[in-house]
């Protein structure tokens, strides 16, 4: 069976640190991979994605960025830190086009940015 | 770009009737709905593809109208382990890697 692991569950850093959470998943090969955001009471806010290895499409101008250097590990960084980047990040992975296959998430990183 | 789900919150009493829905001004392909308990990972709950189909899972069933771009969650003689926030995921044609959700439906059941 597929598992997804995400680390560190929870993270405090101070404004203008930098950033790395990692994700990771077992049990598939050449997942699509997902980075969102979860503001405080908010919705989903989709990061960035990933078909392939090397393969990164942006979907929010900011000071993230992502990477993906193994086919089943993606990366989510920061080099400087703003007090707006505080929140619940979110990893997740389907097989291939969302249109037919479901999201399956970690269990996410509560990031406070003080 | 984001769908909108409306109501925003509803509160229930076990056994009651709830249906939350998802409207895009998009052209869709594809609906997915998601749970949420507090302070945990969403959980797939089931995806809807173009066509008008419905689909049911227990007692939680969906449908999907293309043509209206809207999607509609039915939540029938609800337990109090339906509570959390429902989340729609939007999918639309050639954006294959992107699914855009709405803000969220909280759902309050009470004994």
């Amino acid at each position: 069976s597929q598992t997804i692991h995400q680390w560190p569950a929870t993270l405090v850093q101070p404004v203008g640190s930098p950033l790395s959470l990692e994700c990771t998943v077992e049990g598939t090969s050449n997942p699509n991979l997902y980075w969102y955001r979860q503001a405080a009471g908010r919705g989903l806010q989709l990061l960035f994605y990933s078909v392939g290895i090397g393969q990164i499409s942006s979907e929010v101008p900011q000071n993230l960025s992502a990477s993906r250097p193994q086919d089943r590990q993606f990366i989510l960084s920061s080099k400087k830190l703003l007090l707006s980047d505080s929140g619940f990040y979110l990893c997740a992975w389907s097989r291939g086009d969302t249109n037919n296959s479901p999201l399956h998430f970690g269990n996410g990183t509560r990031l406070t940015v003080t | 770009q984001q769908p909108v789900q409306s109501p925003q919150a509803v509160i229930l009493r076990e056994g009651e009737d709830a249906v939350i829905n998802c409207s895009s001004s998009k052209a869709l392909y594809s609906v997915h709905w998601y749970r949420q308990k507090h302070g945990e990972a969403p959980v797939f709950l089931m995806i809807l593809l173009k066509g008008g189909e419905q689909k049911g899972h227990d007692k939680i069933s969906a449908s999907f109208n293309e043509k209206k771009q809207q999607s509609s969650l039915y939540l029938t003689a609800s337990q109090l382990s339906y509570s959390g926030t429902y989340f729609c995921g939007t999918g639309r044609t050639g954006n294959t890697g992107k699914l855009i959700f709405g803000q969220g439906t909280t759902l309050q059941v009470k004994p």
